[in-house]
């Protein structure tokens, strides 16, 4: 499947710091969404790149995509307690409407 | 975005009955919705793709004798868990593709416990 690989699996920063998630898949794309989500709830949407698009921001939030790497990343600047959670990177298969997800970075931003 | 919500949030059942449960699209109407299901400290796994008004599209592995899907309206996919047994204890969350952006929002979730 294409399921998409993170690292760190896990991640622990101080309050303050910035964090960064990768994420690696292994077939063409068109589309690369990123994901929160807070122990045992539902998924937030947080950005969603374009094949043809490099960087993306939003608020603190800022994701860049290489295709031709294959990978992505996820800068969270000036992190909050409130930044604890799940982060995952889905990406589509093959133009559908399906997206396969990714492993997922457990952040932990310590007060 | 798109509003979606799960009912119930979560439900214990003994093994053996079937559970229901409901995926609404509050504010959109979704011609296409999504069943995933996530162990505890695992990613979300694709079980099954429910198209409004035809046969839902099941992954690999998933029987689809045993998670039914119906996507009777734009607004409402169910998946019943048939013959619950406690290795289908897992969080099963539903989302909503917005068609020409392919985002994707996500229920609440549901949380199955067979016991």
């Amino acid at each position: 499947s294409q399921q998409g690989e993170e690292d760190p699996q896990a991640l622990s920063i101080q309050e303050g710091e910035n964090a960064t998630m990768n994420c690696s898949y292994k077939t063409s794309i068109n589309n690369l969404q990123w994901y929160r989500q807070n122990s045992g709830r539902g998924l937030v949407h947080l950005i969603l790149i374009r094949s043809n698009e490099r960087e993306k921001h939003s608020g603190r939030l800022r994701v860049t995509l290489d295709t031709s790497k294959k990978s992505s990343s996820l800068l969270i600047t000036a992190s909050r307690a409130a930044d604890t959670a799940s982060y995952f990177c889905a990406t589509d298969a093959q133009g559908t409407y399906k997206y396969i997800f990714g492993t997922g970075t457990r952040l932990k931003v310590l007060a | 975005g798109a509003v979606v919500s799960q009912h119930p949030s979560w439900v214990i059942c003994k093994s053996g009955t079937s559970v229901k449960i409901e995926c609404r699209s509050l504010d959109f109407q979704a011609t296409t919705m999504f069943w995933y299901r996530q162990f505890p400290k695992q990613s979300l796994m694709l079980m099954a793709t429910s198209n409004e008004g035809s046969k839902a599209t099941y992954e690999q592995g998933v029987e689809k004798d045993k998670f039914l899907i119906n996507h009777a309206s734009l607004t409402l996919s169910t998946l019943t868990v048939t013959s619950a047994h406690p290795e289908d204890s897992s969080f099963y969350i539903c989302s909503v593709s917005l068609g020409e952006t392919y985002e994707q929002y996500f229920g609440p979730g549901t949380r199955l416990t067979v016991t």
